[in-house]
């Protein structure tokens, strides 16, 4: 069975930096990893993707630049990284796995990790 | 920067028939797109819904089906059921890795 598990939820302080992660299982951790950031109360924002195989990364213009994304493919896990947490980066964010043939969509997603930043 | 649209809301009678759309801020959906539906329900992760542009995903009822409107793409259910009560999604796959989701559709069913 295929199941993306992410970390759990985190209350952190702004100026904080903060590693989330997101491992798969039940498949050949190859497929693209995306994250999305969901603000309270507000839709889906789409933050940027990566490839395990080689990490080549990809990120949405609103994301570049503050967060980064990478992977651990020995132990089948991805992550998103703040530097210097903000109050405005208290959100859901959600790790979905991208389908590998060809078609294009998520077709697997992780359960959500709850980041709160507040002093 | 691409902006993708959807209706911020819109209401169904059960039993009903309604079909939320998806556009671009310029331009047309087209199926090069890519197309995709999620339905999100409160504290729930996403479900996929449709995939390129009319695929239902494994599981999901034949009452979704998803197509191309004149320059969007849509997602139509027939015979909504109270369950059917969610937040919606529109995704668009814009090419070189990079994704756009929609605002979301918050369809009530009353």
């Amino acid at each position: 069975e295929v199941q993306l598990v992410q970390s759990g939820a985190e209350v952190k302080k702004p100026g904080e930096s903060l590693k989330i992660s997101c491992q798969g299982s039940g498949y050949s951790f190859t497929y693209w990893i995306g994250w999305v950031r969901q603000m309270p109360g507000k839709g889906l924002e789409w933050m940027g993707i990566i490839l395990p195989g080689n990490s080549d990364t990809r990120y949405s213009p609103s994301f570049q630049g503050q967060v980064t994304i990478s992977v651990d493919k020995s132990i089948s896990t991805a992550y998103l990284q703040w530097s210097s947490l903000k109050a405005s980066d208290t959100a859901m964010y959600y790790c979905m796995r991208q389908d590998g043939l060809g078609t294009y969509y998520f077709d697997y997603w992780g359960q959500g990790t709850l980041v709160t930043v507040s002093s | 920067q691409t902006v993708v649209t959807q209706e911020p809301s819109f209401s169904v009678s059960p039993g009903g028939t309604v079909t939320l759309t998806c556009g671009l801020s310029s331009g047309s959906v087209s199926t090069s797109y890519y197309p995709s539906w999620y339905q999100q329900t409160p504290g729930q992760a996403p479900r996929t819904l449709i995939y390129s542009t009319n695929t239902r995903s494994s599981g999901v009822p034949d009452r979704f089906s998803g197509s191309i409107l004149g320059n969007k793409a849509a997602l139509t259910i027939t015979g909504a059921q109270a369950d059917d009560e969610s937040d919606y999604y529109c995704a668009l796959y814009m090419g070189s890795g990079i994704w756009v989701f929609g605002g979301g559709t918050k369809l009530t069913v009353l």
